[in-house]
């Protein structure tokens, strides 16, 4: 199973300012199997980059992901109040080993 | 209306069977474009990939769970199904299905899960 480790657990930011969110592979993961989500609670997680760097339909362009290899990252220019909340990566996976999520960096407003 | 929803019982007893089933309310579970995907969040955990089953009904398992869980789709119904044999505690979770999507641009394919059920909490308890 390939390990995803997202890290800062936590970030405590105020609207307006910038983040990055990193993601890192156990072993290498093709960058066009690379996902980031967020996701608050009650709510189904929100497609926001796919393709390591591509953003999904509707994502406004403060959102951005880069990397490969074993280290991706998702950019965010400039916090919105809806953009609290938790993000997470995700790697497609072939079989035998499948998919798996990162552990999750939570966005909270300071 | 949810593009996707997850639907069964709340509380399943140790050593039953969880049964659930994800409705698909846009697209067809039949379109090659497609695969179609079950997740689960225990507390304080992170989110565990449990399968997929494609159109054809192809399947692929997490393997810490693949001799207990199966993966079908249902295809008058529009629906997907996942059943987990011989639950314990540790099958209590938050249980999301969503869409798999792939598509070739260039040389290249990219995979990605584009739609989430907003999830169905299930408590494994006698």
């Amino acid at each position: 199973e390939i390990v995803l480790t997202q890290s800062p657990g936590t970030l405590s930011l105020s609207p307006g300012e910038g983040a990055t969110l990193s993601c890192r592979a156990s072993q290498i993961v093709s960058s066009t199997y690379l996902a980031w989500y967020h996701h608050k609670p009650g709510q189904a997680p929100r497609l926001l980059i796919y393709g390591a760097s591509s953003r999904a339909t509707g994502i406004p362009d403060r959102f951005s992901g880069g990397g490969s290899g074993t280290d991706f990252t998702l950019t965010i220019s400039s916090l919105e109040p809806e953009d609290f909340g938790v993000y997470f990566c995700y790697q497609f996976g072939r079989s035998p080993q499948g998919s798996s999520f990162g552990g999750g960096t939570k966005v909270e407003m300071k | 209306q949810e593009l996707l929803q997850e639907s069964g019982p709340g509380l399943v007893k140790p050593s039953q069977t969880l049964s659930l089933t994800c409705t698909v309310s846009w697209g067809s579970v039949n379109s090659p474009f497609f695969y179609w995907t079950w997740i689960r969040q225990a507390a304080g955990e992170r989110l565990e990939w449990i399968g997929r089953v494609d159109s054809s009904g192809n399947t692929n398992y997490n393997p810490s769970l693949r001799s207990r869980v199966s993966i079908s789709v249902d295809t008058a119904k529009n629906q997907f199904s996942l059943n987990v044999n011989s639950v314990t505690a540790a099958d209590t979770a938050l249980y999301y299905c969503a869409r798999g999507r792939w598509e070739l641009q260039g040389h290249f394919y990219y995979y990605y899960l584009d739609v989430w059920g907003k999830g169905t909490m299930v408590t494994v308890s006698s």
